[in-house]
């Protein structure tokens, strides 16, 4: 069964400082893994995702991720946060092989202080 | 607008009263979810379909859910007997079906969802 531990219920941070969100996987085979945001009363939107290839992700809004193999992770980042990154930010994986079903974590409450 | 629509947004029954939502995908997406989210949790999967074929199902779906997706296009999500523990988020996701890499394959789109709340 594939699983996803996302280890932090909330993130603080200040106002241009660099953001991490931690994530980490478990599935057999290869990962596909997503970063998904929700905005209140909003549905998820897609930020970012890793098949294959660079270790390092780039996505929407200056957001990028780190595959780490080893340590079976998959870290947002951003390298100056905004106020405007106040939301819940859910990680998320498949395996490679039959249908799509995706597993989220619980999500991480990331909130952005002026 | 082209993404994922979900109706109704909102829906407020008492116990025991069926529920139907209505779920109409980014037009040529072969692929539609269908999740149920709680407060303080992740999406949870229920139910897949390529096209018109029900290919997965969760065993949170019990036998009072139900999906159809009958021309490949909408779907629909009905709740039989509701109950108080129903209610949550049931939130529709659509994609394009295949493994290639690259490209827009893989990823879905989420609806705004239908919050239900049962009395």
């Amino acid at each position: 069964a594939q699983s996803v531990a996302q280890p932090e219920d909330q993130v603080n941070v200040a106002e241009g400082n660099p953001l991490t969100v931690k994530c980490t996987y478990s599935v057999s085979g290869n990962p596909y893994l997503f970063w998904y945001v929700q905005y209140p009363n909003r549905g998820l939107q897609f930020l970012l995702k890793y098949i294959t290839g660079d270790n390092l992700v780039k996505g929407s809004y200056g957001f990028e991720a780190e595959f780490n193999k080893s340590q079976t992770s998959f870290h947002l980042k951003k390298p100056s946060a905004l106020v405007s990154d106040s939301a819940l930010y859910f990680c998320a994986v498949r395996g490679n092989s039959g249908y799509s079903t995706l597993t989220f974590g619980k999500g991480t409450m990331l909130l952005v202080s002026p | 607008d082209t993404g994922v629509s979900q109706n109704p947004r909102h829906k407020i029954t008492k116990r025991g009263q069926n529920v139907t939502f209505r779920c109409d995908p980014i037009s040529e997406h072969n692929r539609l979810y269908w999740y149920r989210q709680t407060l303080g949790q992740g999406p949870e999967f229920l139910t897949y379909f390529q096209n018109e074929a029900q290919l997965e199902k969760s065993r949170l779906l019990s036998d009072r859910f139900s999906a159809e997706r009958p021309k490949g296009s909408f779907s629909t999500l009905e709740i039989q007997r509701t109950e108080q523990g129903d209610s949550a988020m049931y939130l529709c996701a659509s994609s394009l079906g295949g493994n290639r890499v690259g490209g827009n394959y893989n990823e879905q789109f989420f609806g705004p969802g239908t919050r239900l709340t049962v009395l």
